[in-house]
């Protein structure tokens, strides 16, 4: 059973365009965040939610759209898609209270999207 | 501000070759927290250890050991006879605030290992 699932997993696109991808947990974990891993493999947070509440927007340009429904979900929206939005995008998961945990981010496999 | 710095690109060794990755972190605040993921060539993120800022006891786990030195502001970690199964990239991070809102990582070193 994937502990952090996200979908879909490739997705190509042609610029301007708008596509979301979605994420899901079954870790029970409060907190979810996205990250983005460009061509060189440098990952940078976007997002991350606390109990479906926006904690922290790392200056992502408005085109980016996180939405949480639940604390299980945190779903990434993108409208009109540039080039520049070619990369992995990496759901992951943690605990919110470290002194239960190993304070580790649990990752998704990934979602490689590819703009034309 | 928080900063990760990892500034081997790529290192290349020879199977059975030890060999050490370098981490050196920036942070304002005195409680901090640290770790190690791995990124094999399959692409998924795997956790490999968290060290607190105030645990400074190195740690071994198989060929695996951390050296944390708060003196240095330094994380390494060391694989003792390489095996080519340990060819991945590896990210040193950094979180400064409990929750971990907000963990940022290091550019990443990737390892070589040859049969």
């Amino acid at each position: 059973d994937t502990a952090v699932s996200q979908t879909p997993k490739y997705l190509v696109t042609q610029m301007g365009n708008d596509k979301s991808i979605k994420c899901e947990q079954n870790l029970g974990h409060d907190t979810m965040y996205w990250y983005k891993q460009d061509s060189k493999k440098f990952l940078k947070i976007m997002f991350s939610y606390n109990n479906k509440e926006l904690i922290i927007n790392e200056t992502v340009p408005n085109r980016f759209s996180p939405k949480s429904p639940d604390k299980a979900h945190l779903n990434l929206h993108i409208n009109s898609l540039e080039l520049g939005d070619s990369a992995v995008y990496f759901c992951a998961s943690s605990q919110d209270v470290w002194d239960a945990s190993t304070g580790e981010l649990f990752f998704g496999e990934g979602s490689r999207l590819t703009v034309l | 501000a928080q900063k990760v710095t990892q500034a081997q690109t790529e290192i290349s060794v020879v199977e059975k070759e030890d060999v050490t990755l370098d981490c050196v972190y920036e942070t304002r605040d005195t409680t901090y927290y640290l770790f190690w993921y791995k990124q094999p060539p399959s692409g998924e993120l795997v956790f490999l250890i968290r060290r607190n800022s105030f645990d400074e006891q190195n740690e071994i786990s198989g060929r695996y050991s951390w050296n944390f030195q708060k003196s240095t502001s330094s994380f390494n970690f060391t694989i003792t006879a390489s095996q080519v199964v340990d060819s991945a990239v590896y990210f040193c991070a950094l979180s400064e605030d409990a929750g971990g809102f907000k963990t940022i990582f290091g550019a990443g070193t990737r390892l070589f290992v040859k049969a």
